[in-house]
């Protein structure tokens, strides 16, 4: 079954500092997602991204993140100067054009401290 | 903006026994999505609904879309130890053409052997 992949699984980091997210989205999947999950809460939408440009995004994902597509597999998270309520499981997900049902990544566990 | 609730926050039940588990919302929905989480792992899609009134099952999980748009509820028959997890609902966010989910807070459950 296809696989929505995630590096690294776990990253700690120093407030201040700059961190890249990585996520390999399914190959012939068009639409990307990043979400993210303070621990013991629900989900939370950040952005969308498709075409090569931010369809949609949350209140949450302000001037600290970046998303990007370097090339044609990989789907970026930037967070550019991590403050400690950063910290959480962030969630890559693609999906198929027409489908509401995404497929999420194992996450990326980010500790700031 | 939308928000889901769900119920109960939390359940624990024999292993063998029936669960059933709600969603609610103020405002309609047009998809209702039903997603598991395991511990350390992104959620996973285990049922869509796209019809009001709509019935379907997965194995032993049936969910139906309520007839209101407003509620969706999750039935697991013959629980099983690893039906262990947090059952989350999801749906789209207001907006035409908005494929940003909305996640509910989730319900956790634990299966005692």
């Amino acid at each position: 079954e296809p696989e929505v992949t995630q590096t690294p699984s776990h990253q700690v980091t120093q407030m201040g500092q700059e961190v890249i997210l990585r996520c390999v989205p399914i190959s012939n999947h068009l639409y990307f997602y990043w979400y993210r999950q303070i621990l013991g809460q629900k989900v939370e939408f950040l952005v969308s991204f498709y075409n090569n440009e931010i369809s949609e995004k949350s209140e949450i994902f302000d001037d600290q993140f970046s998303v990007e597509r370097p090339d044609g597999s990989n789907f970026t998270l930037k967070i550019r100067s991590t403050k400690l309520e950063d910290s959480a499981m962030y969630f890559c997900a693609s999906r198929a054009t027409g489908a509401y049902g995404y497929t999420f990544g194992s996450g990326t566990r980010l500790t700031v401290v | 903006g939308q928000q889901l609730n769900q119920s109960p926050q939390s359940m624990f039940i024999q292993e063998g026994e029936d669960v059933s588990m709600n969603c609610t919302s103020s405002s309609i929905f047009n998809t209702w999505l039903w997603y598991k989480q395991e511990p350390g792992e992104g959620p996973v899609l285990l049922i869509a609904l796209y019809k009001a009134g709509e019935l379907t099952s997965n194995g032993r999980l049936t969910a139906q879309f309520g007839i209101t748009r407003k509620d969706s509820f999750l039935n697991i028959s013959a629980s099983i130890p690893s039906d262990v997890g947090i059952y989350f609902c999801a749906g789209p966010h207001d907006g035409a053409g908005s494929y940003q989910l909305t996640f509910g807070k989730g319900t956790k459950l634990s299966v005692i052997p």
